[in-house]
């Protein structure tokens, strides 16, 4: 079955920086990738996703890009603000979605 | 639209006590899903449902049962809690198996077994 490995588990950056977290994936037959944000207490939310015949995709401060060839699939997040603090879950989707274990990302003023 | 609703939003159960997390969407889905959430382990499938109709097990789906009791509700029992399953649960929907589908999750329940 698919296994979603995300790292790092823990991320802290300056306000302003950048912010990548990476996530593999072990099923090739895998053809769509979201990405959640977990606030504190709070339920998870799509933020960006990206289907296997894409590279890349951008929406304003995020992107995500996709290397199919050595299955893994990244989240950029730009010009960082406190309220991108978060826990973060990459997911693959073959069959059903299966979850990376979460990035806690902090983002310092 | 209220989207995905879940009750209780917590529950203290004593290990043995058995108990029903209700889920309902309000967004005509066909594919609805139920995880489990642990520090440091990501979100679990525990069962899911692909279409009213129809249940199938997930990654860790020992100790629980589900019911899709219609295209709007799905149910996950617990018949014999165990401290193990102290986690928070969340229902989530979407419109369909396919790839590419937003899936929308619930506030979430905060389970504790004593």
């Amino acid at each position: 079955g698919e296994n979603v490995e995300q790292h790092p588990s823990t991320l802290s950056v300056q306000e302003g920086d950048s912010a990548v977290i990476k996530c593999t994936y072990s099923d090739s037959a895998s053809n769509y990738f979201p990405w959640y944000k977990q606030e504190l207490g709070k339920r998870p939310q799509l933020i960006i996703d990206i289907r296997s015949n894409v590279g890349e995709k951008k929406d304003q401060r995020i992107a995500v890009t996709l290397n199919k060839t050595a299955k893994h699939f990244s989240l950029h997040i730009t010009e960082t603000q406190p309220e991108d603090s978060a826990v973060y879950f990459c997911a693959a989707f073959e069959g059903n979605l299966i979850f990376g274990k979460g990035t806690k990302l902090s983002v310092k003023p | 639209n209220a989207g995905v609703t879940q009750t209780p939003k917590f529950q203290v159960l004593k290990t043995g006590q058995s108990m029903t997390l209700q889920c309902a969407q309000d967004m005509n889905h066909n594919s609805m899903y139920w995880y489990r959430q642990d520090p440091g382990m990501g979100l679990r499938l525990i069962y899911y449902s692909a279409s009213e109709g129809t249940t199938d097990k997930g990654e860790v789906p020992n100790g629980y049962n589900v019911s899709r009791l219609n295209k709007r509700e799905f149910s996950l029992r617990l018949e014999s809690a165990a401290p193990s399953q102290t986690s928070v649960y969340f229902c989530a929907s979407n419109p369909g198996l396919a790839a590419g589908r937003e899936q929308y999750f619930g506030p979430g329940t905060r389970l504790t077994v004593t």
